[in-house]
């Protein structure tokens, strides 16, 4: 299966500002998914990144918020933006493709917003 | 996508066989039933997948009935270190939709 390389692993920033997470593979990969994970909650998946095309965003979550890039088969950002406390979460990648055995997910950017 | 029912939580002692049942009503035809396992600061974990019958791996097996609206994940004889979170989902095996994910089981582990 795919190895994930998913930056930063924590971080605390300031209401208002920015964050930009990284999620690297080892692999070309069709789809990444971005997900957020709210303190003992499930997963909510935010949005599905394509290679070459603008990403697919869930209910809930919009572009101006989260936006993502998508610049080859195996690189994704996800940045959140204007933060606020409620932004504090656990943000985690996934990867998953033909042939894969289950998907495959980073080991998540534990993000608090002061 | 189909949804997927779990218990929320479920406790056991060191030993012991764990089944979890995950009810999936609404599974299609082309759908795969799949479980995760995640462990506090990580990402949810592949454990086992299956369409029909059973299916073996060397961590759990997996039941599934010939109508497959259900599915049982067995953990034989836990340890504390299987406390986690247990997700059940449904899915093409493909692996290029995108993960619904539920509520999970919440298995604590006690000595």
């Amino acid at each position: 299966s795919a190895v994930i390389s998913q930056k930063p692993s924590r971080d605390i920033c300031q209401r208002g500002t920015s964050l930009t997470i990284q999620c690297q593979v080892d692999s070309q990969v069709t789809m990444m998914f971005w997900y957020r994970q709210q303190p003992g909650q499930s997963l909510t998946l935010i949005a599905t990144a394509n290679q070459g095309s603008e990403a697919t965003y869930e209910s809930g979550f919009v572009i101006d918020k989260f936006p993502i890039s998508r610049p080859n088969l195996t690189f994704s950002t996800l940045t959140v933006s204007n933060m606020s406390p409620e932004d504090s979460s656990i943000y985690l990648c996934s990867v998953g493709d033909i042939g894969f055995y289950g998907y495959t997910f980073g080991s998540g950017t534990r993000l608090t917003v002061v | 996508l189909a949804k997927t029912t779990q218990p929320i939580s479920m406790d056991s002692y060191e030993g012991q066989e764990v089944n979890i049942t995950c009810s999936h009503n609404n599974i299609a035809t082309n759908d795969y039933i799949t479980w995760y396992q995640q462990f506090p600061s990580q990402g949810p974990r592949f454990i086992i997948q299956g369409y029909k019958t059973k299916v073996t791996n060397e961590v759990a097996s997996l039941f599934i009935p010939a109508d497959r609206k259900s599915s049982t994940l067995s953990l034989p004889r836990v340890s504390l270190s299987d406390t986690a979170v247990y997700y059940c989902l449904v899915g093409g095996v493909e692996n290029t939709d995108k993960l619904i994910f539920g509520t999970g089981t919440r298995l604590q582990v006690f000595p």
